[in-house]
């Protein structure tokens, strides 16, 4: 399917485990971000990568790491969960300085 | 830092009102500006992109407006409809990345 695509959308993990957050997308875009939703805070970015092996830190990048191997695929993972880090997680993607498109979120819960 | 503020935060109309959604910014120094659509439990849909040199983009019953040199863009909204109920999200692209308002939640009554 085209578009962008995350998976999975609704987890539950416990404190102090990892997890792996996935992003998947078929427009080659050069640039992919990821966000969280929280209330009262709307959205913030947390990492962002130009390209390829280029990654870099948004507003709220503690807690969380993310890789870039292949243009279309950008995981984010959180080494030792925290209960502050139960979120909505959106994975966005553009070229250039055009839309960017995101996809439909995850749902996390950190118990 | 970028300061991107929407007003009202909530709106209740009744169907066929014409409305308007405010976005103000801090930083003028932006690429562009776009306005998104979040249904509840949804991801965001992407309604109008206005480029920094662009003063209006215009998409069926949507007309976003910027003016860069007072930080300010409107959303209206023509004929509003039930089906346009949802929260309404204006961001701003500095380098690279956006900075979200907190967003309009819109109610349209029958």
């Amino acid at each position: 399917d085209a578009g962008i695509t995350q998976s999975p959308r609704y987890k539950i993990t416990e404190t102090g485990r990892q997890v792996t957050l996935m992003c998947h997308q078929t427009w080659s875009h050069s640039y992919m971000f990821w966000y969280r939703q929280d209330l009262g805070h709307g959205l913030r970015l947390i990492y962002y990568s130009a390209a390829a092996d280029i990654t870099d830190k948004g507003e709220v990048p503690d807690g969380y790491v993310v890789s870039r191997s292949k243009t279309e695929n950008f995981p984010l993972t959180l080494e030792s969960a925290t209960r502050s880090q139960t979120s909505v997680y959106f994975c966005a993607s553009k070229v250039g300085e055009y839309e960017q498109y995101f996809g439909p979120g995850t749902r996390l819960t950190v118990t | 830092k970028q300061e991107v503020t929407q007003i009202p935060a909530a709106l209740s109309v009744p169907e066929g009102e014409n409305l308007v959604l405010n976005c103000s910014f801090t930083d003028s120094a932006i690429y562009n500006l776009q306005w998104f659509r979040q249904d509840p439990g949804k991801g965001l849909t992407s309604l109008l992109l206005i480029q920094s040199s662009q003063r209006e983009q215009t998409s069926g019953r949507l007309n976003a407006s910027l003016d860069k040199s007072s930080g300010r863009s409107t959303l209206y909204i023509a004929a509003s409809q039930p089906g346009d109920s949802a929260t309404y999200l204006c961001a701003v692209t500095g380098f690279q990345k956006l900075v979200f308002g907190t967003g309009t939640r819109l109610l349209v009554s029958p």
